[in-house]
């Protein structure tokens, strides 16, 4: 089955910042890479999400690109803000359904 | 957008007990949905794909028989935890794909503690 590793664990930075999160996978079948922002308690919500055939996009603050070779696709959040902080899992799918979430990422924005 | 609900939020029982949560999709029907388990500051594991109609299928490793699953109709699907025990506390959470390719709407999750 897919494999999904996500680094760093934690990430403390400054606000006005960026932040880069680090994902690879392990099926070269999935095809859809989501990423998701969950805050304590709560589900995960979908903040930006890529496709295989693209190799990078970007939503305002936020982007994401894609390496299909390696493997592995990053989050870049710039001019990071307080209200960034929270858990962010990256995710892997061959169907658009089934998701394979990495082991998430705690980002501390420091005001 | 697409709501999920998922109820209760929050849920206490007693070691060999059953508990029932419910996942609904709140304006629009999926014919399938999906049950994750979360422990703390860990990831979400998928567990099973809820189908309408017929039976789940489990990921490997998850048992069928202690992790019930229902999907009676087109906007509910039901996790029944059998026996629970301890090692079952666990935030559950429920996805449900809208129509777009990629759009997957997941629940707020169902805190499950067993004592």
């Amino acid at each position: 089955g897919e494999n999904v590793e996500q680094h760093p664990s934690t990430l403390s930075v400054q606000e006005g910042d960026s932040a880069v999160i680090k994902c690879t996978y392990s099926d070269s079948a999935s095809n859809y890479f989501p990423w998701y922002k969950q805050e304590l308690g709560k589900g995960p919500q979908l903040i930006i999400d890529i496709r295989s055939n693209v190799g990078e996009k970007k939503d305002q603050r936020i982007a994401v690109t894609l390496n299909k070779t390696a493997k592995h696709f990053s989050l870049h959040i710039t001019e990071t803000q307080p209200e960034d902080s929270a858990v962010y899992f990256c995710a892997a799918s061959t169907d658009f359904n089934k998701f394979y979430f990495g082991s998430g990422t705690k980002l501390n924005v420091k005001p | 957008g697409a709501v999920v609900s998922q109820h209760p939020s929050w849920v206490i029982c007693k070691s060999g007990t059953s508990v029932k949560i419910e996942c609904r999709s709140l304006d629009f029907q999926a014919t399938t949905m999906f049950w994750y388990r979360q422990f703390p500051k860990q990831s979400l594991m998928l567990m099973a794909t809820s189908n309408e109609g017929s039976k789940a299928t489990y990921e490997q490793g998850v048992e069928k028989d202690k992790f019930l699953i229902n999907h009676a109709s087109l906007t509910l699907s039901t996790l029944t935890v059998t026996s629970a025990h301890p090692e079952d506390s666990s935030f559950y959470i429920c996805s449900a794909p809208g129509q777009g390719a990629g759009e997957q709407y997941f629940g707020p999750g169902t805190r499950l503690t067993v004592t």
